[in-house]
């Protein structure tokens, strides 16, 4: 079964913390991608990449940026945290030809 | 821009009742339709994937439906139970390999 790990699920961190997410996958999968999600505004994507050290911006990436060193990895980055990033940060990962995806159990970030 | 609604956005139902679940979407230049179900503080898991080439698939107890013309489809559950309360999201990947989703149903099955 593919799995796709998201090593910290619940996080406290302060107001301009630099906050780190992990995010592996096990299949060997290209594509890997960031969402948050919250109430009343469902998920949104913020970053994906494509291949190792490669990485597009999603629809809300102000804020955040990603790291890509390795296939298996994909790394959520909050230089400076805010309350506003408070949410459910969802990663996930689909082959290149790849229709079906595959997302870790969430990680819940509450900055205070 | 691609849009994706999901009505209602909570559904209580007695157990064994079969259900529909609606989805629509506003531009039908779409590459495939999944459609997902997301425990309470979990990530989503996919249920049924319909390319826009097809016209429905099936799993067990579930069926999805895709009419593109019309910009719907819908996931039938036959028999609920229980274990099917959860939030089922639906989304579209548009041409570019994006994908759009909706906001979700939150299903409740009682006993």
């Amino acid at each position: 079964d593919v799995k796709v790990t998201q090593s910290s699920r619940y996080l406290v961190k302060r107001t301009g913390e630099k906050v780190f997410l992990e995010c592996v996958q096990d299949m060997d999968h290209e594509n890997m991608f960031w969402y948050r999600q919250d109430p009343g505004l469902g998920l949104r994507l913020i970053y994906f990449s494509y291949d190792v050290k490669m990485k597009e911006k999603g629809d809300i990436p102000e804020g955040y940026s990603v790291s890509r060193e390795k296939k298996e990895r994909f790394s959520l980055i909050l230089e400076s945290a805010s309350t506003n990033q408070t949410s459910m940060y969802l990663c996930a990962s689909t082959a290149l030809a790849g229709n079906t995806i595959y997302f870790g159990e969430g990680s819940w970030l509450t900055v205070v | 821009k691609q849009e994706v609604t999901q009505i209602p956005a909570a559904l209580s139902v007695p157990e064994g009742e079969n259900l529909v679940l609606n989805c629509s979407f506003t531009d039908s230049a779409i590459y495939n339709l999944q459609w997902f179900r997301q425990d309470p503080g979990k990530g989503l898991t996919s249920l049924l994937l319909i390319q826009s080439s097809q016209r429905e698939q099936t799993s067990g107890r579930l069926n999805a439906s895709l009419d593109k013309s019309s910009g719907r489809s819908t996931l039938y559950i036959a028999a609920s139970q229980p274990g099917d309360s959860a939030t089922y999201l639906c989304a579209v990947k548009n041409q570019g390999g994006k994908l759009i989703f909706g906001q979700g149903t939150e299903l409740s099955v009682k006993p």
